[in-house]
């Protein structure tokens, strides 16, 4: 069972716009949200978290929000770059254990000029 | 130079056989982790270690053992490999002192087994 899932596998967004990247959970025990970002040969790098007692996180052009009733999460990109083309995975853990993250499948994002 | 390091990057290997693969970090970290990522798949936690002498199972560690030989070198072991384990490998750290402990990857092996 998926407890973590990202329903897109693949986004394409014009270079200077929003991106948006979705991520659904269904565990509620679930408190601790985190996105990373990989590039095709390396491994993953932390992007940004989230933690329950807040709805939003902003860091330079990357936010995420997060929506505990519906246990959504979503990840804004503005404006949107070249190089931020990559695989976008999201995770998600219990604050009382951040060492056990469960990962979604990835949305590859595609920014083109 | 890497933080975290994994070797060797690539490696094809026939069914049946032993493989060791390597992780070594300098972030002196004192947590450690092997994930396997399958094509459409997210990560998959194999095994972790919070200390060179604590050792736990993941999700999938059927078939795998590992070995933390000291706080910076975690290393992964397919006994027997199968062509089911044919995936791509991550090692991670993480630093249990720093509150929520964000994983830092290394650069992943490619595994395939004929």
């Amino acid at each position: 069972d998926q407890q973590v899932k990202q329903n897109s596998p693949s986004l394409s967004v014009q270079e200077g716009r929003i991106s948006i990247l979705n991520c659904d959970y269904t565990n509620s025990m679930f408190d601790y949200f985190l996105w990373y970002k990989k590039y095709p040969a390396e491994g993953p790098t932390f992007l940004i978290s989230i933690s329950s007692i807040k709805d939003k996180n902003e860091d330079g052009r990357f936010t995420v929000f997060l929506n505990k009733s519906a246990k959504h999460l979503s990840l804004h990109i503005v404006p949107s770059q070249p190089g931020d083309s990559a695989v976008y995975f999201c995770a998600a853990s219990r604050l009382a254990y951040t060492d056990k993250l469960i990962f979604g499948t990835g949305t590859r994002l595609q920014v083109f000029p | 130079d890497a933080d975290v390091t994994q070797t060797p990057r690539n490696r094809i290997t026939k069914t049946g056989k032993r493989i060791m693969l390597e992780c070594s970090q300098t972030k002196g970290h004192d947590r450690m982790y092997w994930y396997r990522q399958d094509p459409g798949l997210g990560l998959q936690l194999i095994y972790y270690s919070f200390d060179v002498k604590d050792i736990n199972k993941g999700e999938i560690s059927d078939g795998y053992s590992v070995s933390r030989q000291a706080q910076a070198k975690f290393s992964l072991s397919l006994e027997s490999a199968i062509p089911n384990q044919t995936a791509l490998y991550f090692c991670a750290t993480s630093d249990s002192s720093a509150g929520l402990d964000t994983q830092y990857f290394g650069p992943g092996t490619r595994l395939t087994v004929l």
